[in-house]
């Protein structure tokens, strides 16, 4: 079966700190990679996704993943966060025969101190 | 145009009564999925429909959710005779007809409390 990690529960950042999200999954056959994102009082939005072609995939409001075959990641970064990036951050992979059905990492909720 | 709407946004029930939510995708978006969000845990995948197939069922924790789809409109997830680990938000998500990498949209949720 399909699963997700993540690696960080929690993280707490002070504002130009650089960012990285740790994402591992498990699956043998061919994926499509999401970063999804939940602001404060918000619902789920994309960030970013994989799907073919260039590894390194490039989001809203400069955040970047980079797709990593060999060791089954979808690491998130940002290289300078502020404060408004407090939200929280969720991991997902779906199989390209199954449908479209999202399975999700547990998240990662970022805290940016001003 | 609209996006994804899930009502009610709250509902508060007690144990063994049956809840309904409701879910509007977006106009000519096929695609509907629904997910349950557990305090403190990820998104659960329960049930997906596409065009008229016959739905995926695969993500129901039981035999007491249950869920429809009229066309490509609007679904309904029913729990029977909730129980207190029904407790979660229920989102809803619709994605157009086209591949499995196009994004899927978010609903704003239901929350459901079971006392």
């Amino acid at each position: 079966a399909q699963s997700v990690s993540q690696h960080n529960h929690h993280v707490i950042l002070s504002e130009a700190a650089s960012l990285e999200l740790g994402c591992n999954y498990s699956y043998g056959g061919t994926v499509n990679l999401f970063w999804y994102v939940q602001y404060p009082g918000q619902h789920l939005q994309l960030l970013l996704k994989y799907f073919s072609g260039d590894p390194l995939v490039k989001g809203i409001k400069g955040f970047e993943a980079e797709f990593i075959k060999s060791k089954f990641s979808f690491n998130l970064r940002k290289p300078s966060v502020q404060w408004s990036d407090t939200a929280e951050y969720f991991c997902a992979v779906n199989a390209r025969n199954q449908g479209g059905k999202l399975i999700f990492g547990q998240g990662t909720e970022l805290s940016v101190k001003p | 145009g609209a996006g994804v709407s899930q009502s009610p946004s709250n509902k508060v029930t007690e144990k063994g009564k049956d809840v309904e939510l409701r879910c509007d995708p977006i106009s000519g978006h096929t695609a509907l999925y629904w997910y349950r969000q557990r305090l403190g845990q990820g998104l659960e995948f329960l049930i997906y429909f596409q065009g008229n197939s016959a739905p995926d069922k695969s993500g129901l924790p039981s035999d007491r959710f249950s869920a429809e789809r009229t066309g490509e409109s609007v679904s309904t997830l029913t729990i029977q005779r909730t129980q207190q680990e029904d407790s979660a938000v229920y989102l809803c998500a619709s994605r157009s007809n086209r591949t499995s990498s196009d994004t899927q949209y978010f609903g704003p949720g239901t929350r459901l409390t079971v006392l």
